[in-house]
């Protein structure tokens, strides 16, 4: 596609429950990043991606979150164990080179609300 | 990193320029600002950045003061259509690649 895509757009769930969210970068681009952002504030880094390998994952909050990218194309985060403090938006974007860019394109964000 | 400091609204009439400044007076040499917009319910755009000269796109103008402490963000002829969020973020390209995001500035273009 043209655009960094994202599923589901929504996803409501009850605490406790596991939860999956896709991305899909650019075509081509090397570098993957996942943040979260909740409401009236800016996004949180959470992790980056250069190819398959997590090369940056402090920002990922616990044990719980847990992201992979096997082929170095479509990442998937995994949130386990939800709780309610996870409900934000969670945006994924990527970028051309091997991170020495601050251009992200960034994808409209999953919107996750925990019960 | 660098922290940035941005007023937390600001209004403009449309037709008229925006000027958005950012404060980022503990930048260092090697580090670049850019700029983001996030529109109501969208992911983030990028929509310009710099290291120490001024610099200009279809969408905006850069300006960065010649100690680099601050900068503005000039939309020219600002629309309806940019009403949104306004990151002004510190980006260091070595070792530390990640965007750090502050609460940046919304901007109300009023008709």
């Amino acid at each position: 596609g043209a655009g960094v895509s994202q599923t589901p757009s929504n996803k409501v769930t009850e605490k406790g429950k596991y939860v999956e969210l896709r991305c899909d970068p650019i075509s081509g681009h090397t570098a993957l990043y996942w943040y979260r952002q909740s409401l009236g504030q800016g996004p949180e880094f959470l992790i980056y991606f250069q190819g398959t390998g997590a090369a940056d994952d402090s920002g990922l909050p616990n044990d719980r979150f847990f992201a992979v990218r096997p082929e170095g194309s479509v990442s998937t985060l995994k949130i386990q164990r939800t709780e309610r403090g996870d409900s934000a938006v969670y945006l994924c974007a990527s970028s051309r080179t091997s991170g020495s860019t601050g251009e992200l394109f960034f994808g409209e964000g999953s919107r996750l609300t925990v019960l | 990193d660098a922290k940035t400091t941005q007023p937390p609204s600001m209004d403009c009439a449309e037709g008229r320029a925006a000027n958005l400044p950012c404060n980022h007076s503990t930048i260092s040499g090697n580090e670049y600002v850019y700029w983001y917009r996030q529109i109501h319910s969208q992911g983030p755009q990028y929509i310009i950045h710099g290291l120490k000269n001024n610099e200009t796109n279809e969408m905006a103008s850069l300006i960065i003061t010649e100690d680099r402490k601050s900068s503005t963000l000039i939309l020219p002829h600002a629309t309806l259509r940019d009403t949104a969020v306004y990151y002004c973020i510190v980006f260091n390209a070595g070792n530390n690649r990640k965007l750090i995001w502050g609460l940046g500035t919304s901007l109300a273009v009023n008709p």
